[in-house]
């Protein structure tokens, strides 16, 4: 049931581009995106609710197909402070709104 | 300033021993949460609560418990029974289930 996410782990340098993918062998109702840097409480990013519905936080963006029961996080221009650990957590689609997180994508942007 | 408040930071507990994770909200949120996070593994769901006097096991609620008397408050309690307690625990809250999540700062515990 836990959303699977890809890639575990991706070092970019300042200024490039990260796509995080999240996808879930399951119907999802809902897919959220946090971000955790290290020693601190995870920090709520956006939710999707729609199918193909997509947000934007900063230069973060995200999309939602539900027809695949899949979410990707885009991280455009990188900047320093998107370091930290990305985690996508799912709703299914059966009710109960319990929400499931993935394992984490671990982010270094390097200067 | 609104916020969750979690205590103590760090907690060592001696084998069979039960300890008390405190958790405390002022965002006036109904839902509650305690997660358990282990290095590579990700959130795990201890307990949930959708409303005071109300809670639900998560995917992991072995060898603990917790309580919803106030609506605040959600301590968790992790009991002897629990044979692998060493890890970060996350206490959260939204205003009802599904909604965004507000994380405290967490409680490390460690087994003396």
């Amino acid at each position: 049931q836990q959303p699977v996410q890809s890639p575990q782990a991706v070092i970019l340098r300042e200024g490039e581009d990260a796509v995080i993918n999240c996808s879930s062998s399951k119907a999802l109702y809902s897919v959220h995106w946090y971000r955790q840097k290290h020693g601190e409480a995870p920090v709520f990013l956006m939710i999707l609710l729609k199918g193909g519905e997509q947000k934007g936080h900063e230069k973060i963006s995200a999309s939602f197909n539900e027809k695949k029961q899949q979410s990707s996080l885009y991280l455009t221009a990188s900047q320093l402070s998107y370091s930290g650990t990305y985690f996508c957590g799912t709703e299914l689609n059966t009710g109960g709104f319990k929400t499931i997180f993935g394992a984490g994508t671990r982010l270094f942007v390097k200067a | 300033d609104g916020g969750i408040t979690q205590s103590p930071k760090y907690l060592f507990r001696k084998e069979g021993q039960n300890v008390t994770l405190s958790c405390e909200q002022n965002l006036n949120h109904d839902a509650m949460y305690w997660y358990r996070q282990d290095p590579g593994q990700g959130l795990r769901l201890i307990y949930y609560s959708q409303i005071v006097n109300d809670f639900q096991k998560g995917d992991i609620a072995e060898g603990y418990s917790v309580s919803r008397e106030k609506k605040e408050s959600f301590p968790l309690t992790v009991t002897s029974a629990q044979k692998n307690p060493t890890a970060f625990y996350l206490c959260a809250s939204s205003f009802a289930l599904g909604q965004p999540q507000h994380f405290g700062d967490g409680t490390r515990l460690s087994i003396l």
